[in-house]
């Protein structure tokens, strides 16, 4: 059975670099059939899409956060990984990874085709 | 990018009820959409993709409808585990975009 866990530190000082890690169990992050995708969600309020990526390289990234966010996947530790910089107070939410199918009955799609497995979720408040 | 806006944005109803919650696209998604579940302190769960196929393992009570525009997730007769967070999300463009949230209670 698929699982999915973030790792990454709680508490991240305004301005810095938020960076999480999602190690993928039970599978192959080097399938071509998926994305793998972050999502977060601010205390109180709904989800937000943050980036989905491909095992090979390929990545897309909500615009609004487009200039302060690297993703990367470490195939041979079946991990991929967030970066975010310069982040305030905004960015305190609950960061999710996800499994996101990408392609379906021989239909590659780049927006996906929904998030089917997910991580439990990792607090990452930013504050001094 | 494309809008999701869901109706109502908190429902309370009685064990056995039918329940129903709509999502509207700012513009055609032709289907492509997709519903999740989210109990409290709980990651979300995939219920329905594409607009009306149940993924593996959801109970029956759960449909899912709709076309163009307008799409809804049904719930045949509301259980008390079906307390939860409900969310749309399109996956028509690259900018994906979730819904607002629709909170369902227990009358």
């Amino acid at each position: 059975q698929l699982q999915l866990q973030e790792s990454g530190p709680g508490l991240v000082k305004p301005s810095e670099t938020l960076s999480l890690t999602c190690t993928v169990s039970g599978g192959s992050i080097s399938t071509s059939s998926y994305f793998w995708g972050w999502v977060r969600q601010s205390p109180g309020k709904g989800l937000e899409w943050i980036a989905s990526l491909y095992y090979s390289g390929g990545t897309y990234y909500n615009p609004s956060l487009k200039s302060r966010v690297t993703t990367s996947v470490d195939t041979s530790k079946n991990q991929f990984s967030l970066r975010l910089t310069s982040v305030t107070a905004a960015d305190t939410a609950m960061y999710y990874c996800a499994r996101e199918g990408y392609c379906a009955n021989g239909v590659c799609n780049p927006a996906g085709y929904g998030m089917d497995v997910w991580g439990q979720g990792i607090t990452v408040t930013v504050s001094s | 990018d494309i809008q999701m806006t869901q109706s109502p944005s908190s429902l309370s109803a009685s064990v056995g009820d039918r329940v129903t919650i709509t999502c509207r696209a700012s513009l055609d998604i032709s289907g492509s959409l997709a519903w999740y579940q989210q109990k409290p302190g709980k990651a979300p769960k995939l219920l329905v993709f594409p607009a009306s196929a149940l993924d593996t393992g959801v109970p029956s009570r759960f449909s899912g409808s709709g076309s163009g525009t307008d799409y809804n997730l049904t719930i045949s007769s509301l259980q008390p585990e079906d307390v939860a967070t409900y969310y749309c999300q399109h996956y028509y463009r690259i900018f994906r975009t979730f819904g607002q949230g629709t909170k369902v209670e227990i009358k």
